[in-house]
């Protein structure tokens, strides 16, 4: 079984600031994890996914995220936050194995709120 | 770039009645997929399809559901008699393949089902 964990339901963060969003996994097989964003109205996009190779990986808009084992963590960050990062986050994982590959588990979602 | 599209955008319907959430995934993409979120709640896999046939399926997914591809471009689910407790926003989502290292997700911008 697997789970995922996103500490903290609203995150606020001044224009220009760091923004860091948590998320830690429990998952009895390595995972491969996933970070989406929701703009209002609209659907899941991928932000960007940590399967194998370098451990910091770089997504859209000027986020990146850390997979770090021994933490079991993969938070999101991103050095200067926008006003157009205003969104709902969602941290997700699927085991790498082929039995189950094929579904997401999602956590329950960070949101997003940049002050001017 | 392709995009999986969802109609209606919000459906309303009484307790009891049928409902019918229409998709079309990215037309090379082979992998179909539902998942849903009950407002306030953790986005949660329901149903993937390849092959004309189920693939996997979650506890959720009981005998009110069915999912079907009725020609070459939809996708839709179906829940036969609708409860309160479906109310929810429905996604559907397609991929490639099942290997998530290199085939995400692509998901639509959901259906609000309203159960009334």
């Amino acid at each position: 079984a697997q789970s995922v964990t996103q500490l903290g339901s609203h995150v606020s963060v001044s224009e220009g600031a760091l923004v860091l969003l948590r998320c830690n996994y429990s998952s009895s097989v390595p995972p491969y994890l996933f970070w989406y964003v929701q703009y209002p109205n609209q659907g899941l996009q991928l932000l960007l996914k940590y399967t194998t190779g370098a451990t910091l990986v770089k997504g859209i808009n000027g986020f990146e995220a850390e997979f770090k084992k021994s933490e079991t963590s993969f938070h999101l960050t991103k050095p200067s936050a926008h006003m157009s990062d205003a969104a709902e986050y969602f941290c997700a994982v699927t085991p790498i194995s082929s039995g189950s590959a094929r579904q997401l588990t999602f956590g329950s979602g960070t949101q997003l709120t940049v002050l001017p | 770039e392709p995009e999986v599209t969802q109609t209606p955008s919000h459906q309303v319907t009484q307790m009891g009645q049928e409902v019918i959430l229409r998709c079309v995934p990215i037309s090379n993409h082979l992998y179909f997929y539902w998942y849903r979120q009950i407002l306030g709640q953790k986005v949660e896999f329901l149903v993937s399809f390849y092959n004309n046939e189920i693939s996997e399926k979650s506890e959720i997914f009981d005998d009110q559901f069915s999912v079907e591809r009725p020609d070459g471009s939809n996708f839709t689910l179906k829940i036969r008699s609708t409860k309160l407790e479906d109310s929810a926003m429905y996604f559907c989502a397609s991929s490639l393949s099942w290997d998530r290292s290199n085939s995400p997700l692509h998901f639509g911008n959901g259906t609000r089902l309203t159960v009334t």
